[in-house]
């Protein structure tokens, strides 16, 4: 089974403070993600990767940045972490070959909480 | 109109009953279809693909209808254990990205 591995179930920041979430896939995925997940709004794309070094926008990216230096690994940046920004954090990784989506295997997702 | 709607419930439903939902979708180029289901603070899993023939998983049955834009899911014999929220995906335009709908609550009683 692909293991998706979040580095922290639960995190409380303060605010300003930056914050990594990092993410771990273990089946050589070429696809990684980061959503967050607030009561009512369901999921939201915050960035995704389709490569190593390769990044894009999701329809939320403000206030966070990621880095994918190596296949495995995909980590979001909180640069300046802020009340808002309190939320279910899961990370995600897919398998793609041209023409069909595999869907996708998550991560038991980081609870973070600014203060 | 969302890319991706779901009734959000929550459906009440007997222990052994069967349930129903849909979930419309509203790109018509889509190919790839996903039912996850996520219960109450941990991540969602992948619950059943759905193919454009319909499958069925024990006693899911997934169906896709491509004229009207939705797939559903039945579930018969309800369980305790089947109280989740559920989630319909879609791909988008680019097919390695999904697109997810903002689930719909189940809840089974005794």
């Amino acid at each position: 089974d692909v293991k998706v591995t979040q580095s922290s179930r639960y995190l409380v920041k303060r605010t300003g403070e930056k914050v990594f979430l990092e993410c771990v896939q273990d089946m050589d995925h070429e696809n990684m993600f980061w959503y967050r997940q607030d009561p009512g709004l369901g999921l939201r794309l915050i960035y995704f990767s389709y490569d190593v070094k390769m990044k894009e926008k999701g329809d939320i990216p403000e206030g966070y940045s990621v880095s994918r230096e190596k296949k495995e690994r995909f980590s979001l940046i909180l640069e300046s972490a802020s009340t808002n920004q309190t939320s279910m954090y899961l990370c995600a990784s897919s398998r793609y070959l041209t023409g069909q989506n595999y869907g996708y295997t998550f991560g038991s997702g980081t609870r973070l909480t600014v203060v | 109109r969302k890319e991706v709607e779901q009734d959000p419930g929550p459906f009440n439903v007997p222990e052994g009953a069967t349930v129903a939902f849909n979930c419309t979708y509203s790109n018509s180029a889509s190919q790839s279809f996903f039912w996850y289901r996520q219960d109450c603070r941990k991540e969602p899993k992948l619950l059943m693909s759905v193919y454009s023939s319909g499958n069925e998983d024990g006693r899911f049955t997934a169906q896709l209808n491509r004229a009207s834009q939705y797939i559903s899911l039945l579930i018969r014999d309800s369980k305790l254990s089947d109280s989740a929220t559920y989630l319909c995906v879609v791909n988008s335009d680019s097919n390695y990205q999904l697109i997810w709908g903002a689930g719909t609550k189940l809840i089974i009683k005794p």
